[in-house]
């Protein structure tokens, strides 16, 4: 069964760059077939999806995000990435990477706090 | 960009009562459409997609119906495990923008 684990600083400073990988187990990006996503949960919110990258390397942005956000694969290390930049406190969220699109296998969330 | 508007906000029934959900888009989605169950500090897990499948493994009191704009979501028989926030959300067939519902809060009366 595949897995999902998100990975990466809990607490970045406003106007940088928040970053986090995506660790996937259990099956292979590479293989194709599914498209992998990126979705934020706000604190005691609902969900906001974020975007989607394929193994081949193209994306599809939520245009609400889409001029501060990168999705990037590495398939020799079987893991896909996510960069927000400028960020301000309303990016401080639950940041979920899941398989598919729409999503079936989420990872367990990570929480970014967005302060100085 | 579609609108999914998903009511109610929350809800309180008894154990073994019938609970529904409605989700309505702001246009036309087809069965593009699938919900959701979050409890408290875990990821969403897919319950039903393309408005009417069971994802496997999904105790069979969990239903969904609906094409087009109007959509329901059942659970025929609540019970304590399914105290959770449950959230409807559309994909495009063609890769688009991803949209979930507002969610509802499901707790036991």
């Amino acid at each position: 069964q595949v897995q999902l684990q998100e990975s990466g600083p809990g607490l970045v400073k406003p106007s940088q760059t928040l970053s986090l990988t995506c660790t996937v187990s259990g099956g292979s990006i590479s293989s194709g077939g599914y498209y992998w996503s990126w979705i934020r949960q706000h604190p005691g919110k609902g969900l906001e999806w974020i975007g989607y990258i394929y193994y081949s390397g193209s994306t599809y942005y939520n245009p609400s995000l889409k001029s501060r956000v990168t999705i990037s694969v590495d398939t020799s290390k079987n893991q896909f990435s996510l960069k927000l930049s400028s960020v301000t406190a309303a990016d401080t969220a639950v940041y979920y990477c899941a398989r598919g699109y729409p999503p079936d296998y989420w990872g367990q969330g990570t929480l970014v706090t967005v302060s100085s | 960009d579609i609108q999914m508007t998903q009511s109610p906000s929350s809800l309180s029934a008894s154990v073994g009562d019938r609970v529904t959900i409605t989700c309505q888009a702001s246009q036309d989605i087809s069965n593009y459409l699938n919900w959701y169950q979050q409890k408290p500090g875990k990821a969403p897990k897919l319950l039903i997609y393309d408005a009417s499948n069971l994802e496997t493994g999904v105790p069979s009191r969990f239903s969904g119906s609906g094409s087009g704009t109007d959509f329901t979501f059942t659970i025929s028989s609540l019970q304590p495990e399914d105290i959770a926030t449950y959230y409807c959300q559309q994909y495009d067939n063609l890769g688009g923008v991803l949209t979930f519902g507002g969610g509802t809060k499901v707790e036991i009366k």
